[in-house]
């Protein structure tokens, strides 16, 4: 499978803990980018690499959030401190020129 | 003023005709547009991209833009009941996909054998 991959595909975890998550892109894309999405709403933008430079952050994206591609290839975005309205579907996606292709997503339960 | 609007149904089609859905989009300056299909629990999968006024044609899906409007929409002919979906609309501010998307609520599309 050449496909988007993010591990994990779900993680449960309480008030105030720290989490972090890892999506590999399809090999030749240099873009990958960051997402989520709660239920009944469309996928928010939340930050965007091109290679492993962070080109764009969304306001979304508070102080406790933190996203790296090291060597422009697999990224990490970590959540501090986690809080209940940190729940959601975290999709990761890549891309060459304008289309986006997503990985799997992982979901966060913060309790 | 939301960027990305859909109605979010859901919008019931007999099988076999046409299902026809819609968006509007709110930045002039937007460049790109795209359909995903998200099936309930999972990701948004690509199913359409279009860049210029008109419509695009990909097997049963065309997908038809009016910049002028503000408009996009996306028919789907002879409607399957795995066709049964979440249909996301995305705008993206810039070409080249150097900005992130910017998504519609979605909507709700039910296929009825």
């Amino acid at each position: 499978d050449t496909g988007v991959s993010q591990d994990p595909r779900h993680k449960i975890t309480k008030r105030g803990q720290n989490v972090t998550f890892r999506c590999d892109p399809i090999s030749e894309h240099n873009r990958l980018y960051w997402y989520r999405q709660t239920l009944g709403q469309g996928p928010e933008f939340l930050t965007y690499f091109q290679n492993e430079a962070q080109l764009e952050k969304s306001r979304l994206l508070s102080d406790r959030f933190s996203a790296e591609r090291p060597k422009g290839s697999f990224s990490t975005l970590e959540i501090q401190r986690t809080e209940q309205g940190d729940s959601a579907m975290y999709l990761c996606a890549s891309g060459r020129l304008g289309e986006q292709f997503f990985g799997p997503g992982t979901r966060l339960t913060v309790l | 003023q939301k960027e990305v609007e859909q109605n979010s149904g859901p919008l019931s089609v007999p099988e076999g005709a046409i299902a026809s859905l819609n968006c509007t989009y709110s930045d002039r300056g937007s460049q790109s547009f795209f359909w995903y299909r998200q099936y309930s629990g999972k990701s948004p999968e690509l199913i359409m991209s279009i860049y210029s006024n008109g419509d695009k044609e990909d097997g049963r899906f065309t997908a038809q833009l009016n910049k002028a409007s503000q408009y996009v929409s996306l028919l789907i002919r002879d409607s399957q009941p795995s066709d049964s979906a979440t249909y996301l609309c995305a705008v993206n501010k810039e070409g080249g996909g150097a900005d992130g998307l910017t998504f519609g609520k979605g909507t709700h599309l039910i296929i009825q054998p």
